[in-house]
């Protein structure tokens, strides 16, 4: 069974700084990757998907990439803001049978912004 | 707006009953989700609706009901053989089974 971590758990920047988070996965054989957003208390909001052709996909100040021989994906924030703070997953689409649902989580990263 | 609505956002619940959380969607997406999030662990599978009127089974269906008569709606019945219930409820849907999946805002169930 496909198996997702995220590490840090936690992460603290001062505003402005360019972070990068990190998503593994075990099973390269997936057919997307999707980073989302939470805020406390909240539902999640995607924010970035990456089909298993790709290499990355970028949407303003952030970029993903996709490395599937190395089970690896990073979320990369340009020019941290405050309003950047929440947790952030990362879940992975895997090939398997059909019919059977195959997206599987990571833990997170809460990502702090301190102005 | 199209999008997935949960209600209610927050719901009490006494030990021994039953209550319904309700996942309604105007996606037209025929997949529906839905998941439990408890602190420091990933999202958890209970169940999953690929189209009107079948649904299968997740990770940790122990405990819980749904029914699928409506595309739109995926109602979960969280019931008094659910050991430990009080968590934080998420529904999704997506096109189909397998393709980019859209949350609502949740619901937090609490026991007392």
């Amino acid at each position: 069974k496909q198996e997702v971590t995220q590490i840090p758990a936690a992460l603290s920047v001062p505003e402005g700084e360019n972070l990068v988070l990190n998503c593994s996965f075990t099973d390269s054989a997936i057919y997307n990757l999707q980073w989302f957003r939470q805020d406390p208390g909240k539902g999640l909001t995607s924010l970035l998907l990456i089909q298993s052709s790709q290499r990355e996909q970028t949407s303003g100040r952030l970029n993903a990439s996709l490395d599937k021989s190395s089970g690896r994906s990073t979320l990369y924030i340009a020019a941290s803001q405050p309003g950047d703070s929440a947790t952030y997953l990362c879940a992975v689409m895997g090939q398997e049978e059909a019919g059977a649902n195959n997206l599987f989580f990571g833990t997170g990263t809460r990502l702090t912004v301190i102005p | 707006d199209g999008g997935i609505t949960q209600s209610p956002k927050y719901l009490f619940r006494k030990e021994g009953q039953n209550v319904t959380l309700s996942c309604e969607q105007n996606l037209n997406h025929d997949a529906m989700y839905w998941y439990r999030q408890d602190p420091g662990q990933g999202l958890r599978l209970i169940y999953y609706s690929q189209i009107v009127n079948d649904f299968q089974k997740g990770d940790i269906a122990e405990g819980y009901s749904v029914s699928r008569e409506k595309k739109e709606s995926f109602p979960l019945t969280v019931t008094s053989a659910q050991k430990n219930p009080t968590a934080f409820y998420l529904c999704a849907s997506s096109i189909s089974l397998n393709t980019e999946a859209f949350f609502g805002q949740g619901t937090r169930l609490t026991v007392v």
